[in-house]
């Protein structure tokens, strides 16, 4: 397996645009999850998904940030409008739930909003 | 709600010492695991060690070992032999077993190994 991937690996945008994220989590994982990785605060959970449903979202800033899973092999975290401070780098992350195996990271993207 | 702390933030040794990393956290629940990642300046998560709260013995992976001090709710991690590869962030993480793998992150630790 490739592991998670996401894209894109760096993402530079204009404040007020729409930017989105995408994530492939590990074929035959069930559990997906957002992080937010700032210099200020460190790592953060935005969202995370079980079977393709939203459990807990109270991590997600503002209304701006929205997050999806359309099917178990796809997921995406948009912002819009951005702004300068959503400069950060968000990570997806998947396991299988309950199997207390480890989180596998993707590789992050790098979003610039200036 | 669980919080984990490092209050080292930035680190530095020399090549083949050895290097304590510290970190610690707040719970009221008794089954759960702690990490330790690593994160290159690659920017990958990579996971160095876990330790299970249930398991009295510490955690090793060769040259990485940790002291988990469950009362003290304490759990640092030794690197032996540093180098230079080993210079990274280092995150404390906390998970509650049950359910979804949520962790919890301390602010990290960024050691540099010196040559």
């Amino acid at each position: 397996d490739a592991g998670v991937i996401q894209s894109p690996r760096h993402e530079v945008t204009e404040m007020g645009q729409e930017v989105t994220l995408r994530c492939k989590p590990i074929s035959g994982h069930n559990s997906l999850f957002w992080y937010r990785q700032t210099m200020m605060r460190g790592l953060e959970l935005l969202i995370y998904f079980n079977n393709n449903v939203p459990i807990d979202d109270s991590g997600m800033p503002e209304d701006r940030f929205s997050a999806k899973m359309p099917n178990a092999s796809f997921s995406t975290l948009k912002i819009q409008p951005s702004e300068p401070r959503d400069s950060a780098v968000y990570f997806c992350a998947s396991s299988l739930w309950g199997s207390n195996e480890k989180l596998f990271f993707g590789s992050g993207t790098q979003l610039s909003v200036l | 709600a669980q919080t984990v702390t490092q209050s080292q933030p930035e680190m530095s040794v020399q090549e083949a010492e050895t290097v304590t990393l510290s970190c610690t956290y707040d719970t009221s629940e008794n089954n759960y695991y702690l990490f330790w990642y690593k994160q290159p300046p690659s920017r990958q998560m990579i996971l160095v060690i876990r330790q299970e709260a249930y398991k009295q013995q510490n955690a090793t992976e060769n040259r990485f070992s940790v002291n988990f001090q469950k009362a003290a709710k304490s759990f640092s991690l030794k690197i032996s032999d540093s180098q230079l590869g080993d210079t990274a962030m280092y995150f404390c993480a906390f998970m509650i077993i049950q359910g979804a793998q949520k962790l919890v992150f301390g602010q990290g630790t960024r050691l540099t190994i010196n040559p």
